[in-house]
């Protein structure tokens, strides 16, 4: 089962700032089926970018993702109030299906 | 509006089975598979297995922590995917979501993702 490792566990920003986020593979993943989730406090998971760099639909241009093999990243080029949130990458593969451990964005 | 409703969750001993169903709306579901995810309390989400549409022919996929234990089914006459949990454990406790899996082109590939999820259910086992 491939493992995914997100860095930092929480990063503390402020408005405005750029967050990186990062999502490390056990072993390569194609970047056909790597994506990235937003859970904002009491709700349910939002997908964000699918495809590894393509935004899901509604989803502003602040957000972009990149990587390969396995390494990928999620930017927020300036956060937003409702950026604060927890995000989760993805990857399926092999008929199986795992999440990082997320990443807490918090207002600092 | 689409739309995902799980329900069916409650409190459950250890061993005992629960049926959560997950009632659809505003979608044509008998185009779309539907995956079931898991998050303990405070704790990450976990995938925990998806049923693709009849067309594909092919079985449900689950998790290895479920397989054997859990089965996912869906009524296509009435828009409703279930999750039959059997043999529960402790640690299946969590709050259950089931979301749509919407297609998407990935430079030329096929690709679905959970585009669209309920709100959940809760499930807790325990004696």
């Amino acid at each position: 089962e491939i493992v995914l490792t997100q860095s930092p566990g929480t990063l503390s920003l402020s408005p405005g700032e750029r967050a990186t986020l990062s999502c490390r593979a056990s072993q390569s993943v194609s970047s056909t089926y790597l994506g990235w989730f937003q859970q904002r406090p009491g709700q349910a998971p939002r997908l964000l970018i699918y495809g590894t760099s393509n935004r899901a639909t509604g989803i502003p241009d602040r957000f972009s993702g990149s990587g390969s093999g396995t390494d990928f990243t999620l930017t927020i080029s300036r956060l937003e109030p409702e950026d604060f949130a927890v995000y989760y990458c993805q990857q399926y593969g092999n008929s199986r299906l795992t999440f990082g451990g997320g990443t807490k964005v918090e207002i600092k | 509006e689409v739309q995902l409703v799980e329900s069916g969750g409650g409190l459950v001993p250890p061993g005992r089975s629960l049926r959560l169903s997950c009632t659809t709306s505003g979608f044509n579901f008998a185009d779309h598979g539907i995956s079931w995810f898991r998050q303990a309390p405070e704790k990450g989400l976990q995938w925990v297995g998806l049923i693709k549409s009849k067309p594909y022919g092919v079985p449900p996929e689950y998790a290895a922590s479920v397989k054997g234990r859990f089965i996912i089914s869906r009524d296509d006459s009435k828009s409703v995917a279930f999750l039959q949990m059997n043999s529960l454990k402790t640690e299946d406790t969590a709050l259950y979501y089931c979301s749509r899996d919407g297609y998407y082109d990935v430079s030329g590939y096929p690709t679905f993702w959970a585009d669209i999820w309920g709100q959940g259910t809760m499930v807790i086992v325990s004696s």
